[in-house]
């Protein structure tokens, strides 16, 4: 069975400091893969999504960056943290587009 | 820009009452529609998956999708504390050339014992 994994579960940083969440998938192959941020009481927005490695496509304009050096990994940076990238940001996967997202468990960043 | 529009409650009703979340989508050509359920600090969790017109039951959930009016609903049966969260629509839509999920604000549901 399929299994993605995030970490860390929690994370405060200061202003202006880098930042790296990374997420794996386990148990499927060439998934499509997504960085996702949920800021307080507002809805999930798609930051990152990438089809195959070294693709990625950015979906809003921002100091965050991805990558993604193997198949079934998928990482989320920044080079200056700012106190707006708060939020709880989420890996997900999927077969293919418009197909069915599975998350992990997600990221509380605090930006102080 | 395509957009799915959720009723952000919060909706309450009394354990073993019927919940009934709606949702709307622009998107005329959608054919993909998904129902997520999230508890308070944790990640998103599919409950089900919709394709069709007409209802589809799994358990205690039923969704229902009516593409000529545009709008998908989960009705969930004797509802328990436990389903207290927040439902969150998907839907895929066509943005920039390709298809992805659009997901509304949630419907934050409060099951009373």
């Amino acid at each position: 069975s399929q299994t993605i994994h995030q970490w860390p579960a929690t994370l405060v940083q200061p202003v202006g400091s880098p930042l790296s969440l990374e997420c794996t998938v386990e148990g499927t192959s060439n998934p499509n893969l997504y960085w996702y941020r949920q800021a307080a009481g507002r809805g999930l927005q798609l930051l990152f999504y990438s089809v195959g490695i070294g693709q990625i496509s950015s979906e809003v304009p921002q100091n965050l960056s991805a990558s993604r050096p193997q198949d079934r990994q998928f990482i989320l940076s920044s080079k200056k943290l700012l106190l707006s990238d708060s939020g709880f940001y989420l890996c997900a996967w999927s077969v293919r587009w418009s197909e069915k997202l599975f998350f992990g468990s997600g990221t509380q960043l605090s930006v102080l | 820009q395509k957009e799915v529009e959720q009723n952000s409650g919060p909706l309450s009703v009394p354990e073993g009452a019927i919940a009934s979340l709606n949702c709307t989508y622009s998107d005329r050509v959608s054919q993909s529609f998904f129902w997520y359920r999230q508890y308070s600090g944790k990640s998103p969790e599919l409950i089900m998956s919709i394709y069709s017109n007409g209802d589809k039951e799994d358990g205690r959930f039923t969704a229902q999708l009516n593409k000529a009016s545009q709008y998908v609903s989960l009705l969930i049966r004797d509802s328990q504390p436990s389903d207290s969260a927040t439902y969150l629509c998907a839907v895929a839509a066509t943005q920039g050339g390709s298809e992805k999920l659009v997901f509304g604000k949630g419907t934050k549901l409060t099951v009373n014992p």
